[in-house]
């Protein structure tokens, strides 16, 4: 079975601080991709990041970074100096597919709330 | 290149009535899925659709269908509502089937309300 825990429903942080959003997963798939999504008030998803299986390279893409580490099964995502405008609420997913059927399970989502 | 587009935005149904959603994915996007969002079971998927074919089912009644058309517009159907079908329903499309890479590109969703 497939599964995804945000174990933090709700963060608040003040305007520049830096933040971490937990990611943990289930899963016996040997391969597979990891994603961050982010909802906004208006409630589209927006694709953020995607890992593989195979790549624990860690990196940064402007104000945002992310942990993957394979041993922990966790996925974190940490948003550098955040401002107002990412305050969303924030999804990690797992991408798994049977037999060619694919559908990505979701987290329970972390509200972000960033304070001026 | 437009993004997922969904009809309608809002939509207010009172319990035994049916509903239609549509869909339509962004240009050369074969693979259309639906999710349900509520804030009590989060997001679940709904299923997916590949040159019109139902590729994956997720754990839903027999209430909740769709269907894929030619053009890889897709419909969703919610037929006898219940006041728990009340939710927020994505679509999202992605290039193609079967991939776990394919990231998957979300509309604005549809807000449903049952009353």
């Amino acid at each position: 079975a497939q599964k995804v825990t945000q174990a933090q429903t709700e963060i608040s942080v003040v305007e520049k601080e830096d933040v971490t959003l937990d990611c943990v997963y289930e899963t016996r798939d040997t391969t597979y991709y990891l994603f961050w999504y982010k909802q906004p008030p208006s409630g589209e998803l927006v694709f953020l990041i995607r890992r593989n299986s195979f790549d624990e390279q860690n990196e940064i893409s402007g104000r945002y970074s992310w942990n993957f580490q394979k041993s922990t099964s966790s996925f974190n995502f940490t948003i550098t100096a955040s401002q107002v405008v990412d305050s969303a609420v924030y999804f990690c997913a797992l991408s798994w597919t049977n037999m060619g059927r694919r559908a990505l399970t979701f987290g329970s989502g972390t509200r972000l709330q960033v304070q001026p | 290149k437009a993004g997922v587009t969904q009809t309608p935005r809002y939509l207010i149904k009172t319990r035994g009535q049916q509903v239609t959603l549509s869909c339509s994915p962004i240009s050369g996007h074969r693979s259309v899925s639906w999710y349900q969002q509520t804030p009590g079971q989060g997001l679940q998927f709904l299923f997916e659709y590949f040159s019109e074919t139902q590729r994956n089912k997720g754990n839903f009644p027999g209430r909740f269908s769709g269907r894929q058309f030619s053009n890889s517009r897709s419909e969703m159907n919610v037929s006898t509502l219940e006041l728990g079908d009340s939710a927020l329903y994505l679509c999202a499309s992605s290039i193609e089937q079967g991939a776990r890479s394919a990231e998957q590109f979300f509309g604005p969703g549809t807000r449903l309300t049952v009353l």
